[in-house]
């Protein structure tokens, strides 16, 4: 099985900043790497796939990078809606497996 | 508009059984792969089981092999999650979510709203 590690486990920052979240992998998954938003309360919401493709209706502040085993998921300046918690998820291997989580807060 | 919809969860005693249903809306069921995934209170995302587009493959995690049965039934456009055996540990809002391509190297473009699962006697 994939472990995926993201880090940081907690982010905090404010409205107009960068963030930086990362997730590596404990061996190639190739460019079959997602993103996700989780809200609270709420279901998780695609993000960016294939490692650096965004979604449908995703604000190109958001991006991916990365290959491999080390992924990076930036978003270039916080908006309020952003603060939430960031998985990323590995399906290029079963089982498909998803990182801890990073939440990011203000 | 692409919608999953959960239904099935509630409490259950340890050892019981339940069945999570996923009506599908928006989109041809068949042609596309579904999951299901689950999320503990307060903590992260485990990918559960899958079942390929037409049932051409299924898979699962080690936690819930022999115990849960995922299947499809494409012309009520409802997959399901038939869980058996249940402990304290599969207490968990269960989420279904749709493959985004016809492959298992897919990510997950559209999921449910989510059903609680409670295993406690």
């Amino acid at each position: 099985e994939i472990v995926l590690t993201q880090s940081p486990g907690t982010l905090s920052l404010s409205p107009g900043e960068r963030a930086i979240v990362s997730c590596r992998a404990s061996q190639s998954v190739s460019s079959n790497l997602a993103w996700y938003l989780q809200k609270p309360g709420q279901a998780p919401r695609l993000l960016i796939y294939d490692e650096n493709n965004r979604a449908t209706g995703v604000p190109d502040r958001f991006s991916g990078s990365g290959s491999g085993t080390d992924f990076t998921l930036t978003i270039s300046r916080l908006e309020p809606e952003d603060f939430a918690v960031y998985y990323c998820q590995q399906y290029g291997s079963a089982p498909r497996t998803f990182g801890q989580g990073t939440k990011l807060e203000i | 508009e692409v919608q999953l919809l959960e239904s099935g969860g509630g409490l259950v005693q340890p050892g019981g059984a339940l069945r999570l249903s996923c009506a599908a809306s928006g989109f041809t069921l068949s042609n596309y792969g579904v999951s299901w995934v689950r999320q503990a209170p307060g903590k992260g995302l485990e990918w559960v089981s899958a079942i390929g587009s037409i049932g051409t493959y299924t898979s699962y995690a080690d936690s819930v092999k022999g115990r849960f049965t995922v299947s499809r039934d494409d012309s009520k456009k409802t997959p399901y999650l038939q869980m058996n055996s249940l402990r304290g540990d599969d207490t968990a809002v269960y989420y279904c979510a749709k493959s985004a391509a016809n492959s298992f190297h897919s990510p997950f473009d559209c999921w449910g709203q989510g059903t609680l699962v409670t295993v406690s006697s």
